[in-house]
């Protein structure tokens, strides 16, 4: 079975220090997401991503947070400078259609540790 | 911003027992989707509804949409121990563009004593 497939899994890094997350998509998805979970809260909406440009995104999303698809498979999550505050579950996901109308399907998530 | 409130916060069981958690919010929603999520994976979508009235079941889980549009429910019967997980309601925002932003719960955690 088809799914979203993320690197790496789990990453430390020191505050202040660029950091990219990776992503594969389903490869017949033509929308992408990036939501992050902090531990023990809920799941929060980063991003959304459709015919290479960002189509939505939160407040939690600002100028040290950025989106690409380099080429027809990875689908990445940049940030620039991380803050301690940026510690969670990074989770990417990828749909058929636009959420609400289809199914978004998740990756396992890749956990950043900001010391 | 549009709020999901899930209740109960969390839930102890025992094997064979029928579950039942809830999900209500301010304002309507035009698709309600419940989804699992177990340690260390990411979120699995359980049972997605589309229309306010829709009562729908996958296998021992059955949920509807509320007639309001602003309230569903879960329901899990006969419990087993792999049904250990969070559950998570989840809605696409209303009105504007809904590209993917769904808003979450705050999920109920559910423990399955054998």
């Amino acid at each position: 079975e088809p799914e979203v497939t993320q690197t790496p899994s789990h990453q430390v890094t020191q505050m202040g220090q660029e950091v990219i997350l990776r992503c594969v998509p389903i490869s017949n998805h033509l929308y992408f997401y990036w939501y992050r979970q902090i531990l023990g809260q809920k799941v929060e909406f980063l991003v959304s991503f459709y015919n290479n440009e960002i189509s939505e995104k939160s407040e939690i999303f600002d100028d040290q947070f950025s989106v690409e698809r380099p080429d027809g498979s990875n689908f990445t999550l940049k940030i620039r400078s991380t803050k301690l505050e940026d510690s969670a579950m990074y989770f990417c996901a990828s749909s058929v259609e636009p959420a609400g109308a289809g199914e978004l399907f998740f990756g396992e998530g890749s956990r950043l540790t900001v010391l | 911003g549009q709020q999901l409130n899930q209740s109960p916060q969390s839930m102890f069981i025992q094997e064979g027992e029928d579950v039942s958690m809830n999900c209500t919010s301010s304002s309507i929603f035009n698709t309600w989707l419940w989804y699992k999520q177990e340690p260390g994976e990411g979120p699995v979508l359980l049972i997605a509804l589309y229309k306010a009235g829709e009562l729908t079941s996958n296998g021992r889980l059955t949920a509807q949409f509320g007639i309001t549009r602003k309230d569903s429910f879960l329901n899990i019967s006969a419990s087993i121990p792999s049904d250990v997980g969070i559950y998570f309601c989840a809605g696409p925002n209303a009105g504007g563009t809904s590209y993917g932003k769904l808003t979450f719960g705050q999920g109920t955690i559910l423990t399955v004593h054998p």
